[in-house]
């Protein structure tokens, strides 16, 4: 069983821009869930894909977008770059939509904003 | 609206000494809780959770039990080893809806 993969590693991109963010989920695994973490915080939930489709989401406006595809991997999206998106970008994986499944969380995406 | 709040740290405890690491939440309803930890080099991975009031999570010698009388959901070890090194994340889930709340993380260091 493989874990879960993100790409690129790093990243930086100057505000305005857009950028697009890789994960790859566990085999088997319908559910995933994005998060951004800043630097010396928690966690904090973007958004949960479920099949395909949206299945909730957090306090993050529109330009934070997602796809999620049948081959396990997913997207995100995030349009018109601030600074303050400056931050590590997790994606976490688990089996079904139930909220006590496990996530499995992948190293991240460190993106710098400039 | 539904939110965790963990002791600040860091912490700083020698091999063999007791841990305690606080998380309080606030919430609706009836969430379930969960400590992730993140050892250095690695991503987050589950410690242990509790799903309902008076539950007992436990792991790695590690314990929290679910209080919905004082929404508490303290990490406890009874003897910390070097190895026990990390972060660790309190978070929670409410039963209704799809979100998933992190507390701040608590960093805990543990000399030989």
């Amino acid at each position: 069983e493989t874990g879960v993969t993100q790409s690129p590693t790093h990243l930086i991109k100057t505000r305005g821009q857009q950028v697009t963010l890789r994960c790859s989920s566990q085999s088997g695994h319908n559910t995933v869930s994005w998060y951004q973490q800043a630097l010396g915080q928690g966690p904090q939930f973007i958004f949960q894909y479920y099949r395909e489709e949206e299945n909730g989401r957090g306090n993050f406006p529109p330009r934070f977008s997602g796809l999620q595809f049948p081959n396990y991997s997913s997207e995100l999206n995030v349009n018109a770059l601030e600074l303050d998106d400056s931050a590590l970008y997790l994606c976490a994986s688990s089996p079904d939509s139930h909220p006590t499944d496990t996530q499995y969380f992948g190293p991240g995406t460190r993106l710098t904003v400039l | 609206g539904d939110s965790v709040t963990q002791m600040e740290g860091p912490v700083t405890l020698s091999e063999e000494a007791f841990l305690t690491i606080n998380c309080t939440y606030t919430a609706t309803g009836y969430p379930s809780l969960f400590w992730y930890v993140q050892y250095p080099g690695e991503g987050l991975q589950l410690l242990l959770k509790a799903t309902k009031a008076d539950d007992k999570g436990s792991n790695k010698g590690f314990e929290a039990t679910y209080r919905k009388e004082t929404t508490s959901f303290h990490l406890e070890k009874g003897s910390v080893q070097v190895s026990d090194s990390a972060v660790y994340f309190c978070a929670l889930t409410p039963n209704t809806g799809n979100q998933f709340y992190f507390g701040t993380g608590t960093s805990l260091t543990v000399i030989p």
